[in-house]
């Protein structure tokens, strides 16, 4: 059975950071472009960023770059997303998702992990 | 680019409803489109992948499909049940970045 465990999310104050984690099981995970996408309380699914599947390419949503890094370690069946310079804006549940197809189709998402920016 | 969806649609149980998502600027069939299902509390399931293909799990009252002339693609779900009601997103992505319609509540009463 394939499993996507968040975890990490939290209260953090603006201008904070957080580490976001992602533990992948019954998947060959190495061999996935895997994601992050959030959904703001309320709100549509917006696409965070994407990494390759050995880490040698990675992207991002424009009003994430700079202050967010996406990371796997393949060892560990694990995906990563460090946020800094947090704001009320970057508030949302955040999921871990795995790209199953080259058309971009994210045919396993977690459970969502939810990030709260307030003071 | 963007894709753009109606924020609701609402139909009675047995009819047909028909989502669509509207590209703003290039093909809509340069890259494929996906479509996924989310009820409350939920995480999202796909429902139609690469314009048009099922997953195994999702009935076939569910298909989607592309139209070059008002570059848009449609989600259709016939036979309408109560347990259709969810919002609906359709998604692209073109090689590098990932682009989410802003998604349509389907009300089934």
């Amino acid at each position: 059975e394939v499993q996507l465990v968040e975890s990490g999310g939290g209260l953090v104050q603006p201008g904070g950071s957080l580490r976001l984690s992602c533990a992948a099981s019954g998947i060959i995970f190495s061999s996935y472009w895997m994601s992050w996408v959030r959904q703001a309380p309320g709100k549509g699914l917006e696409w965070v960023a994407n990494i390759k599947q050995d880490g040698s390419e990675k992207y991002y949503v424009d009003s994430v770059k700079g202050r967010f890094t996406i990371s796997r370690d393949n060892a560990k069946n694990s995906l990563y997303l460090q946020m800094n310079s947090l704001s009320a804006e970057d508030t949302a549940v955040y999921y871990c998702a795995r790209v199953g197809r080259v058309s971009g189709d994210f045919d396993y998402w977690g459970q969502g992990t939810l990030v709260t920016v307030s003071s | 680019f963007m894709l753009t969806q109606p924020h609701s649609v609402s139909e009675s149980p047995g009819k047909t409803v028909t989502i669509s998502c509207t590209r703003s600027s290039g093909s809509i069939a340069s890259n494929y489109v996906q479509w996924y299902q989310q009820r409350p509390g939920s995480s999202p399931t796909t429902v139609i992948y690469d314009d048009h293909i099922r997953p195994s799990a999702v009935p076939d009252r569910i298909s989607g499909s592309i139209d070059r002339s008002s570059n848009s693609a449609s989600l259709t779900i016939s036979g309408l049940k109560i347990e259709d009601e969810a919002d609906y997103y359709c998604q692209s992505y073109d090689g590098t970045t990932v682009v989410f319609g802003g998604g349509t509540k389907l009300t089934v009463l």
